[in-house]
């Protein structure tokens, strides 16, 4: 079964705009971890936020923010006034306690940021 | 700087022969992970290994071998029993412990079979 699931087509964003790329995923595990990763063109995968599964606050950083709705289990990355570097595939990713380190990756979303 | 090097960036093979993709940390991480993606889709996990001397399968291992005799190392061998090798191929590293150890990437190698 699926653990990670990224549905939405590619995303075309004004710069300056804000865009939400949703993920939901699914895990019997109660302690888990979720990240965002950026992979532009040119193939290298960028770390971008994390969110523990009994992490109180919403994760942030700089320009990323993470809604994180546990009883949904969604993960929805939230990129605010975006940017032309912005374009890019994005991943979502989920590590299980009892996962041995192991990351699974959803499909990712595309994402073109024009001017 | 610390970080993750993969040789070459490309590479192209004939079918029926082995080749090795070399990943090489500087960030003296436990855990190593070999990953394949294929266009239009999300990765998929080959082996990894925690620790100096031990690996697993992950997902998709039939038609590839590790092996992890150093630490900063952990060579990949796609051998001619993949069918498809034909994809853009990553390796990372991360400490093990904490959930929140994020997984470092190197460039990725691009192998074109012929």
């Amino acid at each position: 079964a699926q653990k990670i699931t990224q549905t939405q087509p590619g995303m075309f964003v004004q710069e300056k705009e804000a865009v939400t790329l949703d993920c939901t995923y699914d895990t019997s595990d109660p302690s888990y971890g979720l990240f965002w990763y950026k992979q532009p063109s040119s193939g290298e995968m960028i770390f971008l936020i994390y969110q523990g599964s009994y992490d109180q606050q919403n994760a942030t950083e700089g320009r990323y923010s993470l809604n994180f709705q546990k009883a949904r289990k969604s993960a929805n990355l939230v990129i605010s006034a975006s940017q032309l570097g912005d374009s890019a595939m994005y991943f979502c990713a989920m590590r299980e306690d009892y996962g041995n380190n192991r990351l699974a990756f959803g499909k990712g979303n595309q994402v073109v940021v024009i001017p | 700087d610390g970080g993750i090097t993969q040789s070459p960036k490309y590479l192209f093979r004939k079918e029926g022969q082995n080749v090795t993709l070399s990943c090489e940390q500087n960030l003296n991480h436990d855990a190593m992970y070999w990953y394949r993606q294929d266009p239009g889709q999300g990765l998929r996990l080959i082996y990894y290994s925690q620790i100096v001397n031990d690996f697993q399968k992950g997902d998709i291992a039939e038609g590839y071998s590790v092996s992890r005799e150093k630490k900063e190392s952990f060579p990949l061998t796609v051998t001619s029993a993949q069918k498809n090798p034909t994809a853009f191929y990553l390796c990372a590293s991360s400490l093990t412990g904490p959930l929140y150890n994020e997984q470092f990437f190197g460039p990725g190698t691009r192998l074109t079979v012929l």
